[in-house]
C-alpha cells in the first residue's frame, strides 16, 4: 500500500498570496503524483500532475515541486484568487491501473 | 465527451437497511472504474476497483460490496448499513496510457449517504 501524508490541514491566505501545500509519500512510485481540487459537494477535479523524474511543473498559476530524493512534492498556488479556495488532495500511485493513495486534504481559503 | 454520473446525489437510510448506489460513464470503452469514500478528516479511500465486466477487486475489508454488470457500469451495494457507512460516495473511471498509470481519475458528482 501506500501512504500520503498532507501539511498543513488548513490554510488562509489574503488574495494575491502563495499558499503552499506539502505532502510526503512513502512508497518509491514512478508513474505521475497528481493534485487534486475539490469544491464543497462536488467531485475532485486533476489539477496538476508530475512525474518522478522532474523537479518541477508549472499550469498557468500551479506549481509542483517534487523531490524524489525526500519523497516529497507539493503545490504552490501564485497569485491566489478568492475562487482558488478549495480542498488540495496529493495522491501518490501504488502497483497499477490508476490506483492512488489520496492525503486527508488541505482546505485552503482566499481571503479578497 | 466522456462524462460520469452518479445517483442518488443524497440518500438517508436506517440502519440495517440495504443501499444501491449506481454509476455509469460514457463517451468511453473498456475503462477502469472505482469506488472511493470521503469521510470527514480521512480523506479518501479507495474501496473497490474493476478494470472489467464482472472483475472487482476489494481495497478495504467491510460491509460493502460491488458489481459490474455491464462495460460502463459500476453499482456499490449493502445489505445492512451501519451507521459507520455514512460518507460521501465517489465513483471515478480512468484509462491507462500504453498501460501507464496516469495518476487522472474523472470523478462523479458523488452520492452523500446518510445511515441514521
Amino acid at each position: 500500500q501506500q501512504q500520503v501524508k498532507q501539511s498543513p490541514q488548513s490554510l488562509i491566505v489574503q488574495k494575491g498570496g502563495i499558499p503552499i501545500i506539502n505532502c510526503a509519500y512513502e512508497n518509491t512510485a514512478f508513474d505521475y503524483f497528481p493534485w487534486y481540487q475539490q469544491f464543497p459537494g462536488k467531485g475532485p477535479a486533476l489539477l496538476i500532475a508530475i512525474r518522478p523524474d522532474v523537479s518541477e511543473k508549472k499550469e498557468g498559476r500551479f506549481t509542483i515541486s517534487f523531490n524524489k530524493s525526500a519523497k516529497q512534492f507539493s503545490l504552490h498556488i501564485m497569485d491566489s484568487q478568492p475562487g482558488d479556495s478549495a480542498t488540495y488532495f496529493c495522491a501518490a500511485p501504488y502497483y497499477g491501473n490508476n490506483r492512488l493513495a489520496f492525503g486527508k486534504g488541505n482546505q485552503v481559503v482566499v481571503i479578497p | 465527451s466522456q462524462t460520469i454520473h452518479q445517483w442518488p446525489a443524497t440518500l438517508v437510510q436506517p440502519v440495517g437497511s440495504p443501499l444501491s448506489l449506481e454509476c455509469t460513464v460514457e463517451g468511453t470503452s473498456n475503462p477502469n472504474l472505482y469506488w472511493y469514500r470521503q469521510a470527514a478528516g480521512r480523506g479518501l479511500q479507495l474501496l473497490f476497483y474493476s478494470v472489467g465486466i464482472g472483475q472487482i477487486s476489494s481495497e478495504v475489508p467491510q460491509n460493502l460490496s460491488a458489481s459490474r454488470p455491464q462495460d460502463r457500469q459500476f453499482i456499490l451495494s449493502s445489505k445492512k448499513l451501519l451507521l459507520s457507512d455514512s460518507g460521501f460516495y465517489l465513483c471515478a473511471w480512468s484509462n491507462l496510457k500504453r498501460g501507464w498509470n496516469t495518476g487522472e481519475l474523472f470523478f462523479g458528482e458523488g452520492s452523500r449517504l446518510t445511515v441514521l
